[in-house]
């Protein structure tokens, strides 16, 4: 069965440094994999997805994610973080038969700080 | 109005109340599905309706009942609700096709069961 773990519940990080929020990933075959972003208050919004094309994702305001399959990981990484981008971020997987199937992890919050 | 949109965005009730939460979605998709998102807890899929037919209700008790009268509109009628019940909940929708699912999600109706 899929399944995604995502290592740590909450990530702080000062303005303009590196952030990584970090995803593990379990899956009999080659699963999609997406970074969705949740604002206070509001939906969740694809950051970024990948479908078995390029490893290296790259996706909206300056996120990108690398997926390893050797190390079953698709971290999500942004070289110099901003503070709009304080907010709960998702890694979700494909389920296995059914593509119309979600399996979200249970989230990070990252906090920037000034 | 474009994308997901979910009224009413917040909702008190008691535990004898029936009331509906409504979802509209503007991007011409087949598929529409309802999430609830409790603290502390991965997101979890409640109902997918696939060209309007239901095609999973994942073990959902009976005092949530969806309805989708055509591809554009979701319906969630709520009745008897437990405290436990209040959440976040979430509709998205996806354009169903061979391969990865991108779903585009709803703002959400806060609900709050007293």
């Amino acid at each position: 069965a899929q399944s995604v773990t995502q290592l740590d519940s909450h990530v702080s990080v000062s303005e303009g440094t590196p952030v990584l929020l970090r995803c593990n990933y379990s899956s009999s075959y080659s699963p999609s994999l997406f970074w969705y972003v949740q604002h206070p208050n509001k939906g969740l919004q694809l950051l970024l997805k990948y479908t078995s094309a390029a490893t290296l994702v790259k996706g909206i305001n300056g996120f990108e994610a690398e997926f390893k399959k050797s190390e079953t990981s698709f971290h999500l990484t942004k070289p110099s973080a901003h503070m709009s981008d304080a907010a709960e971020y998702f890694c979700v997987v494909s389920g296995e038969y059914n593509t119309d199937k979600l399996i979200f992890g249970t989230g990070t919050r990252l906090q920037v700080f000034p | 109005e474009t994308g997901v949109t979910q009224t009413p965005r917040h909702l008190v009730m008691g535990m004898t109340n029936k009331k509906s939460l409504k979802c509209e979605q503007h991007l011409g998709h087949n598929a529409m599905y309802w999430y609830k998102q409790s603290a502390k807890k991965p997101l979890e899929l409640m109902f997918v309706y696939n060209f309007k037919e239901q095609t999973e209700n994942n073990s959902v008790p009976s005092r949530f009942s969806p309805e989708c009268p055509n591809s554009s509109h979701l319906f969630l009628h709520l009745h008897t609700l437990q405290p436990e019940d209040s959440a976040l909940y979430l509709c998205a929708s996806s354009q169903v096709a061979a391969g990865y699912n991108e779903q585009f999600f709803g703002p959400g109706t806060r609900l709050t069961v007293l």
